[in-house]
């Protein structure tokens, strides 16, 4: 079962930043929070990960509260090629072999 | 990011044939593939999980005689789709678990229409 909530749409214009928030009330310890994304008729594409520190790579910023019982993420400007359903995932990182879990995700709407 | 083909993109088939779906991880490793499976307008159910040289590991509901997982090398897996019918039309994607072992990559999908 998804360990996660998201909502399940959001919009957003062009070029402005697009933030996507996630709970996760029951993550444990020793669990990661991932974040792919899904455009239309492709592999979902990872973005991002991260434990307890906000995180940051060439497309995104991850922001997790201190307590971790939620996440954001964040893409800075937002352009029309980054229309998709967004995927927030909790996984226990040292269990190798584990799969992903895909909940419902965010479908998050880029227009100009 | 690690690269994960799939191969074919795109088929047809007709009722009652078989149909064999490759997922290769181009420039790593991967111990443990995944193949998963998603119907229109929902999100990706996990079908099975593949170990390098065993069997795979199938999810409830999950035939498995149906959907032969064969994982024969660290690179390729192979999913076939056994006796196929126009139910198992769906878009099949693989992936494999990254060299360190913290992050899967995911294929770009094949999409299965069956007449």
């Amino acid at each position: 079962d998804a360990k996660t909530t998201q909502p399940p749409s959001m919009d957003c214009a062009e070029g402005r930043a697009a933030n996507l928030p996630c709970n996760h009330s029951t993550i444990s310890g020793n669990e990661y929070v991932y974040w792919y994304r899904q455009i239309h008729s492709q592999g979902p594409q990872y973005i991002i990960h991260g434990l307890k520190n906000n995180e940051t790579n060439e497309m995104a910023s991850l922001i997790i509260t201190e307590d971790r019982k939620s996440s954001t993420l964040i893409l800075p400007h937002a352009t029309l090629r980054d229309t998709a359903v967004y995927y927030c995932i909790v996984r226990v990182r040292d269990q190798a072999g584990t799969a992903l879990i895909f909940g419902k995700g965010t479908t998050l709407s880029v227009s100009s | 990011g690690a690269v994960v083909s799939q191969h074919p993109s795109r088929v047809i088939c007709k009722s009652g044939t078989s149909v064999k779906i490759e997922c290769r991880s181009l420039d790593f490793q991967a111990t443990t593939m995944f193949w998963y499976r998603q119907f229109p307008k929902q999100s990706l159910m996990l079908m099975a999980t593949s170990n390098e040289g065993s069997k795979a590991t199938y999810e409830q509901g999950v035939e498995k005689d149906k959907f032969l997982i064969n994982h024969a090398s660290l690179t390729l897996s192979t999913l076939t789709v056994t006796s196929a019918h126009p139910e198992d039309s769906s878009f099949y994607i693989c992936s494999g678990e990254g060299p360190l072992g913290d992050t899967q990559y995911f294929g770009p999908g094949t999409r299965l229409t069956v007449l």
